[in-house]
């Protein structure tokens, strides 16, 4: 089973900042990684997959890089709503698996 | 609107059965990847296993193979997650979700998700 490891596990920082999250996988996933954002409450919701595409709707403030093990994602100007819990899973492996989240506070 | 809605919240006692729900609307449901994702109380998620509506071909996490059945009925474009002996430890939320069928592996089931339901609270106590 392909273990997706992310962190930090808690990111406290103020509005306005940027925010960096890690994922890292046990073994190559080539580019078979989304990432998703859980707000308090809610279902998860697609921010990127295939790595890098970008769902409908997602604002571009949300960026992603990486590929194979090492992937980022990245938060510019950290709003009140994007306050939430965000996970990534890799799709190129049975199991699907998921990392164990990154939760994103504000200060 | 591609929407995912499932069944409601579920109280039950170790060892009953339980069919949990998802119906689909807005797309054609016979194309996509289906797949249920629990998640434990304050913890992250865990793939259970995928359906293809349109032959029901299944893939499921090995250490459920026999604890859970996944099924569908394409003429109510729904989708079921059933339990026949449940246990206290599979108190949790499930989340059923569609693939997002992009991608040249999507078509096998390996694929990342664009829509899911709302979630089924299912409580499991002795």
């Amino acid at each position: 089973e392909i273990v997706m490891t992310q962190s930090p596990a808690t990111l406290s920082v103020s509005p306005g900042e940027t925010v960096t999250l890690s994922c890292r996988a046990s073994q190559t996933v080539r580019s078979n990684l989304a990432w998703y954002q859980q707000r308090p409450g809610q279902s998860p919701r697609l921010l990127f997959y295939g790595a890098s595409t970008r769902a409908p709707g997602i604002p571009t403030r949300f960026s992603v890089t990486g590929s194979e093990a090492e992937f980022t994602l990245t938060i510019r100007s950290l709003q009140s709503e994007d306050v939430a819990v965000y996970f990534c899973q890799q799709y190129n492996h049975w199991p699907l698996t998921f990392g164990g989240g990154t939760k994103v506070e504000i200060q | 609107e591609v929407r995912l809605v499932q069944s409601g919240a579920e109280v039950k006692k170790t060892g009953e059965s339980l069919k949990i729900s998802c119906k689909a609307s807005g797309y054609i449901f016979d194309q996509y990847w289906i797949a249920w994702v629990r998640q434990m109380p304050g913890k992250g998620l865990e793939w259970m296993g995928s359906i293809f509506p349109g032959d029901s071909d299944s893939k499921y996490r090995s250490s459920l193979e026999g604890q859970v059945t996944m099924s569908v009925d394409k003429s109510t474009n729904t989708a079921y997650l059933q339990w026949r002996s449940l246990r206290a430890s599979e108190s949790g939320l499930y989340f059923c979700l569609r693939g997002t069928g992009q991608g040249n592996i999507a078509a096998a089931g390996y694929d990342a998700f664009d829509i899911w339901g709302q979630g089924t609270m299912v409580t499991v106590s002795s």
